[in-house]
């Protein structure tokens, strides 16, 4: 199975301020015939399902502010989230869709300082 | 507009038996690759298996955990895939969504309940 990481386990940010997360996997999830990367960002709020927020590493889902981002290859990954929002406290997880068995990030819990 | 709706969840006491749907609407299900994952109470995201198209051969892959005890069908006619459980045990209480990847992105259910206790 492909195991994902994420760092770090929670993190408290001011309003305003960048938040950066970062998902290692521990083989490369890059797709070389389609230069892709099968790697996806979700934000879950409680009580709700994950909502996807980027795809292929780097491409923002529809409806998605962008002030959230995502960067990376092969196996490092980062989720930046450039100016935070009230709105934005969550838990985030990291996901690879490259292997039939799809692995999660442990996730990474988003404060206000 | 893509809709997926799981139903079925509830409470059922160890060594019991569900089955959960979850019924799509907005794309073609039959070329969909459909897969179940859950989420235990405060615990993270955890595959549970994969039903290819039967286009694409039909195949079903598990996670360890519910191999032998869960069962991935899909009935294409009703645009539904189902997720049989049997034996269950405490540790199987979660939320459980259906997925799909659909072009590029990835579509979820709300999700159904399913606690198992004594």
């Amino acid at each position: 199975d492909i195991v994902m990481t994420q760092s770090p386990d929670s993190l408290a940010v001011s309003l305003g301020e960048r938040a950066t997360i970062n998902c290692k996997s521990s083989q490369s999830i890059l797709y070389s015939s389609k230069n892709t990367n099968y790697l996806a960002w979700y934000q879950q709020k409680p009580g709700q399902p994950p909502k996807l927020l980027i795809y292929w590493a780097s491409s923002r889902e529809s409806g998605v502010p962008d002030r959230f981002s995502g960067s990376g290859s092969g196996t490092d990954f980062t989720l930046t989230i450039t100016s935070l929002q009230a709105e934005d406290v969550a838990v985030y997880y990291c996901q690879q869709y490259y292997d039939t068995l799809w692995t999660f990030g442990q996730g990474t819990k988003v404060e206000i300082k | 507009e893509v809709q997926l709706v799981e139903s079925g969840g509830g409470l059922v006491k160890p060594g019991g038996s569900l089955r959960l749907s979850c019924a799509v609407s907005g794309f073609t299900f039959s070329d969909a690759w459909m897969t179940w994952v859950r989420q235990a109470p405060g615990k993270g995201l955890e595959w549970l298996g994969r039903v290819k198209s039967k286009s694409d051969g039909g195949a079903i892959d598990y996670a360890a955990p519910v191999k032998g005890r869960f069962t991935i069908s899909r009935d294409d006619s009703k645009n539904t895939l189902f997720l049989q459980m049997n034996s269950l045990k405490i540790e199987d209480t979660a939320i459980y969504y259906c997925t799909t990847v659909t072009g590029s992105t990835i579509q979820w259910g709300q999700g159904t309940l399913v606690t198992v206790s004594s």
